[in-house]
Parts: C-alpha cells; sequence; structure tokens
C-alpha cells in the first residue's frame, strides 16, 4: 500500500530560487497537511486543505503556498526560497468522517537552503 | 493557540517503564494524540484519548484528565525498538492538531 509519496526526497536549493514539494495519497483522504520540523520545534502546522478546492492557512504559512486541485495531490510551493526554511517537510492526511482523525505521514522531504 | 509541554529526553533500561509526561494549555480541545517517531522516519500513530481516563493498546497505555491539561503515555517492558521520539499532539475545534517538541527515549541495554 502507498500510502502517501512525497518528492523529492532530498532537495538543496539556492536562496531566491522558488521550488514545488510534491504530495500525492491513494487513500482518498479528505483532508491534507503540511508540516516542518525542526530540531527543538517539533512539527509545525504550514498549510491545511480539509477537502479538495480549500485551503487554510496553519501556524507557519509565510513563504509557502498550497492548492488542492483534487483529492489526491497536495503540492507546497515555496515561491522564492530563503535559509530560514531548510527544514524536513512532512505531508499527511486524514480522514475527518473517522471519529479520532488520525493522520498518515509521508516519508518526508529534507529541504536544505544555501 | 496551543501550549503543549514534554520533557526533552529519558533514558531508560531494557524491560523497565517509562511515563512520558505530556500537559498542554489550548484555545480548544478535540482530543489527544501520541505518536512514534523513529529517526529519520514518518511519525506514526500510536494513541488517542478524547475522553478522561486511560487507554491501553497491548504495552503500550494512554491516559488523559482534561480538566488538569495533563497526558502521559506509559511505555512497558521496554524493548531496544522502543528508542525513539514520543510526540504529544492536541487537536483543536477545527481539527488541526498542534504538536509539541517531542521526547527522545533511549532504551539500554
Amino acid at each position: 500500500t502507498a500510502g502517501i509519496t512525497q518528492a523529492p526526497t532530498s532537495q538543496i536549493l539556492a536562496a531566491g530560487r522558488s521550488m514545488t514539494l510534491r504530495c500525492t495519497q491513494d487513500m482518498r483522504h479528505n483532508a491534507m497537511y503540511w508540516y516542518r520540523q525542526d530540531l527543538g520545534l517539533g512539527l509545525r502546522l504550514i498549510h491545511y486543505s480539509n477537502t479538495a478546492g480549500t485551503t487554510g492557512k496553519g501556524e507557519v504559512p509565510d513563504g509557502y503556498s498550497v492548492s488542492r486541485a483534487n483529492t489526491d495531490d497536495f503540492p507546497l510551493t515555496l515561491a522564492s526560497a530563503v535559509p530560514s526554511q531548510t527544514s524536513v517537510y512532512f505531508c499527511a492526511s486524514s480522514d475527518s468522517e473517522d471519529g479520532a482523525n488520525v493522520l498518515t505521514f509521508g516519508a518526508g522531504s529534507r529541504l536544505t537552503v544555501l | 493557540g496551543q501550549n503543549i509541554d514534554q520533557p526533552t529526553e529519558m533514558t531508560a533500561t531494557e524491560g523497565a517503564i517509562v511515563q512520558i509526561n505530556c500537559t498542554y494549555q489550548t484555545s480548544g480541545f478535540n482530543g489527544l494524540f501520541w505518536y512514534q517517531q523513529h529517526a529519520g522516519e514518518a511519525p506514526t500513530f500510536l494513541s488517542y484519548n478524547v475522553l478522561d481516563g486511560l487507554e491501553e493498546k497491548g504495552r503500550f497505555s494512554s491516559f488523559l484528565s482534561r480538566s488538569k491539561g495533563y497526558s502521559y503515555l506509559l511505555l512497558k517492558e521496554l524493548q531496544m525498538k522502543d528508542s525513539a521520539s514520543y510526540l504529544c499532539a492536541v487537536r483543536d475545534n477545527d481539527y488541526k492538531l498542534s504538536f509539541g517538541a517531542g521526547t527522545t527515549v533511549t532504551v539500554r541495554a
């Protein structure tokens, strides 16, 4: 079972360049999320989408944008990368009709901005 | 917003018991989750509490007291493979999860 697929696994990016992190799920979950994980700070929510066609801002949305054109895909775009965006990025999804609404995470994308 | 506190590190011996505490102050509460994360891997779901009390799942148990803003994760009969980070997370009324910084548990032989 694939679950959630993220790409790329790892990327080094020059400051000022744009980058899109891809996320695809095959579980038909309605809700999807992007988190970043930094040492000592834990996982912080960047953007989320409760259903296809809608998106919302999380705790740290500045410098990032998302789109949700269909149920399966939820790409995260950095329009002009800065070194503070160096982090590990996790995409997650959940089925909000499941009472617990448990998040399933992708394997992560490690981004280094120089 | 959410303020979630848990210890940074804990060390225990194989076969022992470890209790990881989590306290939270939130603007809304709709459930508390524990996730396990091995180094370099994705977090995986361990437990979910929405009502007060103890939830037991094999060697792992999780407790919640909503009035005290307090939860703990109890790991029994520790095994080397339990060495990982344990993340406490609180869900708000908009169904968004906020995570604590995580507790790194090291199991020693």
